[in-house]
């Protein structure tokens, strides 16, 4: 099956400042690939997503970059606010098969 | 619209007891999905159903673990019995179908197994 990894585990910014967080995935045909944020004690949700046939995809302070090449994507998040505090993570999945998911990374941002 | 519901949220049951877990998802929503999250993990599949069917299901421990969809709706996911290790939150998802992307998850249960 699909192996996906998650770094960081942990990520500390100052507000204002950008965060970025980076997976691997081992399945070449992987071909959708989600981030989910988790606040705590809340349900995952979807915040951003990209598939295979797009490099690069934003929605305002965030972007999700894809490099099939390396089979590697980022998530990206400029200008971090206290409420951007949560655990994310990324997954991946080919066709209709499952969604594979990363161990998160607990992103915190200091005001 | 509501979202996806699951009960109960919070569960405290003692080694070698059942317990189950209910779940309705979203209105029209054909897919659903039974996740394990275990703490500072992500979420791992359980069980994916296409309406009542258990399409995807070889990460479920059959031996303690089963899974029902009747009608095609709501679906209840229960342990039998219940071990330490099975400590987690339970988390149902549903999306409208297999080929759309987005899921819908519920607050999820959290089951602690004393």
């Amino acid at each position: 099956g699909e192996n996906v990894e998650q770094h960081p585990s942990t990520l500390s910014v100052q507000e204002g400042d950008s965060a970025v967080i980076k997976c691997t995935y081992s399945d070449s045909a992987s071909n959708y690939f989600p981030w989910y944020k988790q606040e705590l004690g809340k349900r995952p949700q979807l915040i951003i997503d990209i598939r295979s046939n797009v490099g690069e995809k934003k929605d305002q302070r965030i972007a999700v970059t894809l490099n099939k090449t390396a089979k590697h994507f980022s998530l990206h998040i400029t200008e971090t606010q206290p409420e951007d505090s949560a655990v994310y993570f990324c997954a991946a999945k080919k066709g209709l098969g499952r969604l594979y998911f990363g161990r998160g990374t607990q992103l915190t941002v200091w005001p | 619209e509501a979202g996806v519901v699951q009960s109960p949220r919070y569960k405290i049951i003692e080694k070698k007891q059942p317990v189950a877990f209910w779940c309705n998802p979203i209105s029209g929503h054909n897919t659903l999905y039974w996740y394990l999250q275990n703490l500072g993990q992500g979420p791992e599949l359980l069980i994916r159903y296409e309406n009542e069917e258990a399409v995807d299901d070889s990460q479920l421990p059959k031996d303690r673990f089963s899974a029902e969809r009747l009608k095609g709706v709501d679906s209840t996911l229960k342990i039998q019995p219940a071990e330490l290790g099975d400590s987690a939150v339970y988390l149902c998802a549903s999306s409208p179908s297999q080929r759309t992307g987005e899921l819908f998850f519920g607050e999820g249960s959290r089951l602690t197994v004393l």
